[in-house]
């Protein structure tokens, strides 16, 4: 199984970008790279996921190196309700998954300073 | 929709004690899954089901069962609470394997 590296800690000042990083170099070819958040208390929210082109929606921006051996998820403009955990998963679509892909590390913590 | 709901919010058990969390989801979703957060770690697998009937382990099964009689209802069974267990749990669907999963807003349990 693929398996994530992040650090554990970042902070950003609001109103500015966060790039959050995540490390994925024993990824397969069919492997997606998810990121969900997770503020204090509360459950895990799905941000946006990806397989090898850049994506981007209205909470965030992807971006999947051409190797695919790492990431870097963007939020464009940190406000202070962003600051949460932010953990990058990397798990096969489709039914024919494994289940051990499921279980999220332990992330980042983003701080976002006013 | 509500999405996910799980009841109770807390729960404190005795050691030896048995209880059964609740999930319900409104979304029509085949998958739904069970996890658990301990205090400043992530979040790890217990169970999960791909449909009515069917349900398989997790990566950490132990000491817990479930059942999925309807595709809106998935219940976590905890026989004889030890300690160990006292974490969070949080229920979570999605549309089929790969997609979003949704998450409900957790069950906060103590066993002493």
């Amino acid at each position: 199984d693929a398996k994530t590296t992040q650090p554990p800690s970042m902070d950003c000042a609001e109103g500015r970008a966060a790039n959050l990083p995540c490390n994925h170099s024993t990824i397969s070819g069919n492997e997606y790279v998810y990121w969900y958040r997770q503020i204090h208390s509360q459950g895990p929210q799905y941000i946006i996921h990806g397989l090898k082109n850049n994506e981007t929606n209205e909470m965030a921006s992807l971006i999947i190196t051409e190797d695919r051996k790492s990431s870097t998820l963007i939020l464009p403009h940190a406000t202070l309700r962003d600051t949460a955990v932010y953990y990058c998963i990397v798990r096969v679509a489709g039914s024919s998954g494994s289940a051990r892909q499921l279980t999220f590390g332990s992330g980042t913590q983003l701080t976002v300073l006013p | 929709n509500a999405g996910v709901t799980q009841t109770p919010k807390f729960r404190i058990l005795k050691i030896g004690q048995s209880m059964t969390l609740q999930c319900t989801q409104d979304m029509n979703h085949n998958y739904m899954y069970w996890y658990r957060q301990d205090p400043g770690m992530g979040l790890k697998l217990i169970y999960y089901s791909v449909g009515a009937g069917i349900t398989d382990k997790g990566e950490v099964p132990n000491g817990y069962n479930v059942s999925r009689s309807t595709t809106e209802d998935f219940p976590l069974r905890l026989e004889l609470a030890a300690p160990s267990q006292t974490s969070v749990y949080f229920c979570a669907s999605s549309y089929e394997w790969g997609s979003e999963q949704y998450f409900g807003p957790g069950t906060r349990l103590t066993v002493t």
